[in-house]
C-alpha cells in the first residue's frame, strides 16, 4: 500500500509570510505526528493528531498549529515564518495498534529567507 | 518522562568491519525501543524495535540490536559494515500504548571503502 506522502517537498518562503504543509497517511492509520528536523536542534515533536483531537503537543509557539481531518489527512501551518523555521518538516503516521512502529514521509523543506 | 542518549555524534568504520552505534535509555514505564534510519534527503525508515518479547532484536539489512535492562541500553550493531549503510541513525524511546516518541540526538555513521 501507499506510504506517507507530504506535500509539498520544497518550497521558499520569505519572513512574515505563512506556510501550510500537507500529509496523507497510510490507508488505515488514524494517527499522525509532525516532527521538526534542523542540523542544530535535530528532531523535534511537534504534536500529534489522533482521530481529529491533538493527543499530544511539543514546546514550539503558537505559530505553529495543525489539524487532522476526518480521512485523517494532516496539515501543519506555520504562521509570520522567521529564519529559524528553516527546516525539514516530517510526518509520521501509525496505527490504532499502538506499538509505537511510526512511518515516516520524505519531508516538506522549508527555506525562509 | 522518557528519553534517550546517543554516546556517539559520528562513528566512521571500514567496509566489512563491525558496526556498534549505542544508546542508552530513560524510561519510566517499560520502554518500547526503535532504531530507524535516515538516508540524506529521505525520510526516516524503521530498522527494528523492541516491545518486551524477545531481548536480542533482529531487524532489516543485517542489523541487530540488545536490550539490556539492567544497563538500560539499547545499542544496535552489525557485523559487517556496507557502504549503503552509510546514513544518520536515531535511537526512539516510546511508552507502549503512547506516541509519545523521544529521539535521540543521532549517530552519523561514516563507511570508507
Amino acid at each position: 500500500k501507499a506510504g506517507v506522502t507530504q506535500t509539498p517537498r520544497y518550497l521558499i518562503k520569505t519572513r512574515g509570510q505563512q506556510v501550510t504543509l500537507s500529509c496523507s497517511p497510510i490507508s488505515g492509520h488514524r494517527s499522525v505526528s509532525w516532527y521538526q528536523q534542523t542540523p542544530g536542534q535535530g528532531l523535534q515533536f511537534l504534536f500529534e493528531y489522533f482521530s481529529e483531537t491533538q493527543r499530544n503537543k511539543g514546546n514550539f509557539p503558537g505559530r505553529f498549529s495543525g489539524r487532522q481531518f476526518s480521512n485523517s489527512r494532516s496539515e501543519m501551518n506555520v504562521s509570520t515564518l522567521e529564519l529559524g523555521d528553516s527546516a525539514l518538516y516530517l510526518c509520521a503516521s501509525s496505527s490504532t495498534s499502538d506499538t509505537g512502529e511510526l512511518f515516516f514521509g520524505e519531508g516538506s523543506r522549508l527555506t525562509v529567507l | 518522562a522518557q528519553s534517550v542518549t546517543q554516546l556517539d555524534s559520528h562513528v566512521s568504520v571500514s567496509e566489512g568491519t563491525p558496526v556498534l552505534l549505542r544508546c542508552n535509555y530513560s524510561s519510566s514505564y517499560s520502554p518500547s525501543l526503535f532504531w530507524y534510519v535516515q538516508h540524506p534527503n529521505k525520510g526516516l525508515q524503521l530498522l527494528l524495535k523492541y516491545t518486551s518479547a524477545a531481548t536480542l532484536v533482529k531487524g532489516i539489512n543485517g542489523f541487530e540490536a540488545e536490550f539490556k535492562k539492567s544497563e538500560t541500553s539499547f545499542h544496535l550493531t552489525k557485523p559487517s559494515a556496507h557502504m549503503s549503510d552509510a546514513a544518520e541513525y536515531f535511537c526512539v524511546v516510546g511508552a507502549y500504548n503512547n506516541n509519545d516518541m523521544r529521539f535521540g540526538a543521532g549517530t552519523r555513521l561514516t563507511v570508507k571503502p
